[in-house]
Parts: C-alpha cells; sequence; structure tokens
C-alpha cells in the first residue's frame, strides 16, 4: 500500500481556473504538509498542518488553501490559477510537529498552467 | 534562519566511483536535525536519513554513508561504489523551526552515473 499517494499526478489547467489536488496518507501520523518544487527543483513549505491547526508559510498566496476533513488527508485548493503556479506539489506526512520527524512524501503532481 | 547550501549543482561521475555530496548548513537552534532525501528520475520524494545534532558519529547503510562534523556545520553524504541505479537529485534539509513550519531544503545535487 502506498503510505502518502496524490492525485491526479498531472493536472493540466487554463489561467483562471480553480482546482484542487488530493492526498492522503494511510501511516497514522498527526501532520501533513505541502511543498511546491518549481522548475529549478527548489523545494518550499507551503503549509503544515496538525489536528486542525494550520500554519501557513507567508509567501503563499491566499488563492492556495489546504481543506482536511479528517486526519489522513490534506487536499489542496487552488483559486484562479496562474502561469507561475505551474510546479510540482508535494504532499508530505510526519508522525507529529516534532521537528526530529522525518517526513515521507507523497509522488507528487504536476501542475501545468497553461 | 535555517540555510542549507549544497554548492555542488551537478556532479557526473563513472560507475563504481565513490562520491561525496556535500551539505553545509547554518542554523539558530543550538538542539537540531538533519535530513537526507533522494529524487530519483522518476520524480518522488525517497527519505534517506535523518541525524541529530547530539551524534556525530558517522552512520553507515550499505553503500551510503554520512559524515557530520558540527564543527563546520556539514553534513556530507558519501556513495561508495556508486551504481546507475543511484542517479537522482539528493537534497538535504533540517527543519525551518519548530517541526510545523517544514523543511527547509538546500537547492540539490543532481548526480550522474554514467555506465
Amino acid at each position: 500500500d502506498t503510505a502518502v499517494s496524490q492525485t491526479p499526478k498531472y493536472l493540466v489547467t487554463q489561467m483562471g481556473n480553480d482546482k484542487s489536488i488530493k492526498c492522503e496518507q494511510n501511516l497514522g501520523h498527526d501532520t501533513m504538509y505541502w511543498y511546491k518544487q518549481d522548475s529549478k527543483k527548489f523545494l518550499k513549505i507551503m503549509f503544515s498542518y496538525n489536528n486542525k491547526e494550520l500554519i501557513i508559510n507567508e509567501t503563499v498566496p491566499n488563492r492556495f488553501s489546504p481543506k482536511s476533513p479528517d486526519k489522513a488527508h490534506l487536499n489542496l485548493h487552488i483559486n484562479s490559477l496562474e502561469l507561475g503556479d505551474s510546479a510540482v506539489y508535494f504532499c508530505a506526512s510526519s508522525q507529529g510537529w516534532d521537528r526530529g520527524y522525518e517526513q515521507y512524501f507523497g509522488p507528487g503532481t504536476r501542475l501545468t498552467v497553461t | 534562519a535555517q540555510k542549507v547550501t549544497q554548492a555542488q549543482t551537478e556532479i557526473s561521475v563513472v560507475e563504481k566511483e565513490d562520491v561525496t555530496l556535500d551539505c553545509v548548513y547554518e542554523t539558530r537552534d543550538t538542539t537540531y536535525y538533519l535530513f537526507w532525501y533522494k529524487q530519483p528520475p522518476s520524480g518522488e520524494l525517497v527519505f534517506l536519513i535523518r541525524r541529530n545534532s547530539f551524534d556525530e558519529q558517522n552512520e553507515i547503510s550499505g553503500r551510503y554513508s554520512w559524515n557530520f562534523q558540527k564543527s563546520t556545520s556539514s553534513f556530507n553524504f558519501t556513495i561508495t561504489a556508486s551504481q546507475v541505479v543511484d542517479s537522482a537529485v539528493y537534497f538535504c534539509a533540517l527543519p525551518s523551526g519548530g517541526g510545523a513550519d517544514g523543511l527547509t531544503f538546500g537547492k540539490g545535487t543532481h548526480l550522474i552515473i554514467q555506465p
């Protein structure tokens, strides 16, 4: 069984559209994250979510919003997509907030905005 | 602020050579953790190792070894007898702050193992 899964793997859409990426983890972890990897492979944290507490990276536009229906899921919703949103988005999970816990990543979703 | 520097953008070696990937970090914390991740061409991110600042012993796992030196703020990764399957981008990372802040990653080193 896949530990952290994301759907879809590829997403191609036009500017201005709204889209969602789903993430599920079956590791029983308490904390989930969203990262963005740009075209130069640079990875940057977007959100951290633990037990209904959300930490938002200050650089993330408010067009991006995470939604967690339960502990095992953290979906990413993006409004009014822009060309600059094209990237690979990774979901991750860890056992808890503590900074010593390793994070396990999903396979990534490649978003292309045209 | 937390910072991770991987100065080697790309390394190319011939199979069976040993190769070392460098990682230098800056942290405001007195105790901290460091991580290495592998991103093969298929794109997923694979956790390799976690190290805490209390333990400066070198870690070895098969052909992989890690050298942590607190005095030089480095956490280098060596692959012995490299194989084509080791070709990937390797990232060094440390917590951005508390765990809730996620990880700060270096820019990665693209390792190419030529047959």
